[in-house]
């Protein structure tokens, strides 16, 4: 059974930092990872999708990358601001039912 | 706009009762899903319809049914046997089973049992 795990699992920094968000899975046979902002109280916003055969997607402040083999990818966040607190999940597609992470939950402070 | 709709956005519910809960979607999507948030938890699966009158259960399925009688609709009921049914459920949509599109999500409904 697919496992997906998140590190770390709260993050406090200073605003203007670089951040780097990790998501490790345990079985390498994904079609595709899907990286989501969740506010509190809210949905799931789609960030940023990389299909199996890609190594990394942009989106503005935002890179992911994915390597396959080693189960793990990261989202990286450029120049954080206090807009960008929020939790931040990884879902990993192996079958048709997409695994999440617990999460990462990233305060950015003034 | 296109999107999912899921309501109410808070529900309470009197022990013993059922309630359903609403997930409604204009993208043309196949695929509907129901997961359960808890604090600490992740999102865990409940029941996920791959196409119309047809659904499977997920990791958490007893205490809850749906149906897919319309492409766009997937409602969930919270039955009395769910013993702790307080938690915040989302609804989410692809377009298709296929391995490779992006899922969405609704804003979420938040059940209080009271």
């Amino acid at each position: 059974k697919q496992e997906v795990t998140q590190i770390p699992a709260a993050l406090s920094v200073p605003e203007g930092e670089n951040l780097v968000l990790n998501c490790s899975f345990t079985d390498s046979a994904i079609y595709n990872l899907q990286w989501f902002r969740q506010d509190p109280g809210k949905g799931l916003t789609s960030l940023l999708l990389i299909q199996s055969s890609q190594r990394e997607q942009t989106s503005g402040r935002l890179n992911a990358s994915l390597d396959k083999s080693s189960g793990r990818s990261t989202l990286y966040i450029a120049a954080s601001q206090p807009g960008d607190s929020a939790t931040y999940l990884c879902a990993v597609k192996g079958s048709y039912i997409p695994t999440f992470g617990r999460g990462t939950s990233l305060i950015v402070h003034p | 706009d296109g999107g999912i709709t899921q309501s109410p956005k808070y529900l309470f519910r009197k022990e013993g009762q059922n309630v359903t809960l609403s997930c409604e979607q204009n993208l043309n999507h196949d695929a509907m899903y129901w997961y359960r948030q808890d604090p600490g938890q992740g999102l865990r699966l409940i029941y996920y319809s791959q196409i119309v009158n047809d659904f499977q259960k997920g990791d958490i399925a007893e205490g809850y049914s749906v149906s897919r009688e319309k492409k766009e609709s997937f409602p969930l009921t919270v039955t009395s046997a769910q013993k702790n049914p307080t938690a915040f459920y989302l609804c989410a949509s692809r377009s298709a089973s296929w391995q490779w599109t992006e899922a969405f999500f609704g804003q979420g409904t938040r059940l209080t049992v009271v």
